[in-house]
């Protein structure tokens, strides 16, 4: 089974510059999350959906960061315009719709802002 | 948002120690996650908790479900040079709204051939 996959694994952009990271989940996971994992600390939920719908954003910076789920599959997570405090790894998982657990982690992108 | 309390920050030992790091949370789940993070890589799931009180092991690690819901406890025997990497425990509330993870802060581990 592939995992999930990520692009790019490292992006260095300076402030007030847009960047986009991609994800594509395993095939078949209903459910969709970013993380953002900034340096010495655990991720933190920005995003969630659930197919191609949003379940939980309360937690994304809205006036900078967007994310889209088109047909349920592929998702983006932009960054417009970007922040030095925004450097981080930007994480995707996927769960299937049931199960306990069943999250898996891309390898990542990390962000630096300079 | 909200980070669960984790302990110690950062362990550094010699290999065939064993091990010993906890979570604390604010608020109750009814599942706790251990997952270990090596560089470069996503966290990847080591121990899933289901029920206070329940202690599972895989391999030589061991984990344990506080009976109040609001920690855990991740044990490592016998630890080998590949143990190296950041320990973060999560809970969750599965059949909840989301099912979103909540991390711990992490804990370092350095062990030492």
């Amino acid at each position: 089974e592939a995992g999930v996959a990520q692009s790019p694994r490292y992006k260095i952009i300076e402030k007030r510059q847009s960047v986009a990271f991609w994800c594509n989940p395993i095939s078949g996971h209903a459910t969709l999350y970013w993380y953002q994992q900034i340096l010495g600390q655990g991720p933190k939920l920005l995003i969630q959906f659930q197919n191609n719908g949003v379940v939980d954003d309360s937690q994304l910076p809205k006036d900078r960061f967007s994310a889209e789920r088109l047909k349920g599959v592929d998702s983006t997570l932009k960054i417009q315009p970007a922040k030095l405090e925004d450097s981080a790894v930007y994480l995707c998982a996927s769960r299937p719709l049931t199960g306990k657990n069943g999250y898996t982690f891309g390898s990542g992108t990390r962000l630096t802002v300079v | 948002g909200q980070q669960l309390n984790q302990s110690p920050q950062s362990m550094f030992i010699q290999e065939g120690e064993d091990v010993s790091m906890n979570c604390t949370s604010s608020s109750i789940f009814n599942t706790w996650l251990w997952y270990k993070q090596e560089p470069g890589e996503g966290p990847v799931l080591l121990i899933a908790l289901y029920k206070a009180g329940e202690l599972t092991s895989n391999g030589r690690l061991t984990a344990q479900f506080g009976i109040t819901r609001k920690d855990s406890f991740l044990n490592i025997s016998a630890s080998i040079p590949s143990d190296v990497g950041i320990y973060f425990c999560a809970g969750s509330n599965y059949g909840g709204a989301t099912n979103k993870l909540i991390f711990g802060t992490g804990t370092l581990l350095a062990v030492q051939p």
